[in-house]
């Protein structure tokens, strides 16, 4: 079956404590992405990756990092959590950009940061 | 850059009527838009994707259809039940450089 999967879909965390959340995908997508979705904000792109090696901020990059090592997994890292990255999170991919290219997300992480 | 509009923020409507539900965005150079349907606590599920060379896209009650010159798309959900109360959200992208913006979302109630 063709899905994105994050890991953890939960996760209660306090300021500072590093902590990933990971991201893999089975469609051999070349494109992967993340968004935070906050109420009344909507969906905002923190980092995207257009293949292995290759990753871009987004609209809301500061206090994340992002690796593409290979080409299944995009992880986010954040390196010191603060209360403002609590969010639920969504990673997604796509076989490219440009046309025609259905966009697949995972089920989103909620992260509490106290 | 790209801003992405849907207008009502909220809608609610008997079962059985038709749904109209609007995205609006600045740059008409788009290479996609899509629709997706979003459940309470739940992820994105893509419903329709219509490329900049099409004018509409169709699947079952699903209707949606892109103005480029206008900068509008309206999504169209044919008589309407319970089940398809969620939130509909449209997204413009990704372009070239892999930027994917999204409208606010309409959230849609449907009463029996």
């Amino acid at each position: 079956e063709a899905q994105v999967t994050q890991n953890p879909r939960y996760l209660i965390t306090v300021t500072g404590k590093k902590l990933t959340v990971t991201c893999s995908q089975n469609m051999n997508h070349e494109y992967m992405s993340w968004y935070r979705q906050d109420p009344g904000l909507g969906l905002r792109q923190i980092y995207y990756s257009m293949n292995v090696e290759v990753t871009d901020k987004g609209d809301v990059p500061e206090g994340y990092k992002v690796s593409r090592k290979e080409k299944r997994n995009f992880p986010l890292i954040l390196e010191s959590p603060s209360p403002n990255q609590t969010s639920l999170y969504f990673c997604a991919s796509s076989l490219g950009v440009g046309g025609g290219h259905t966009i697949y997300f995972g089920e989103g992480s909620w992260l509490t940061v106290v | 850059k790209q801003e992405v509009t849907q207008i009502p923020a909220a809608l609610s409507v008997p079962e059985g009527e038709n749904l109209v539900l609007n995205c609006s965005f600045t740059d008409s150079a788009i290479y996609n838009l899509q629709w997706f349907r979003q459940d309470p606590g739940k992820g994105l599920t893509s419903l329709l994707l219509i490329q900049s060379s099409q004018r509409e896209q169709t699947s079952g009650r699903l209707n949606a259809s892109l103005d480029k010159s206008s900068g509008r798309s309206t999504l169209y959900i044919a008589a309407s039940q319970p089940g398809d109360s969620a939130t509909y959200l449209c997204a413009v992208g990704p372009d070239s450089w892999g930027k994917l913006q999204f409208g606010a979302g309409t959230q849609v109630v449907v009463t029996p």
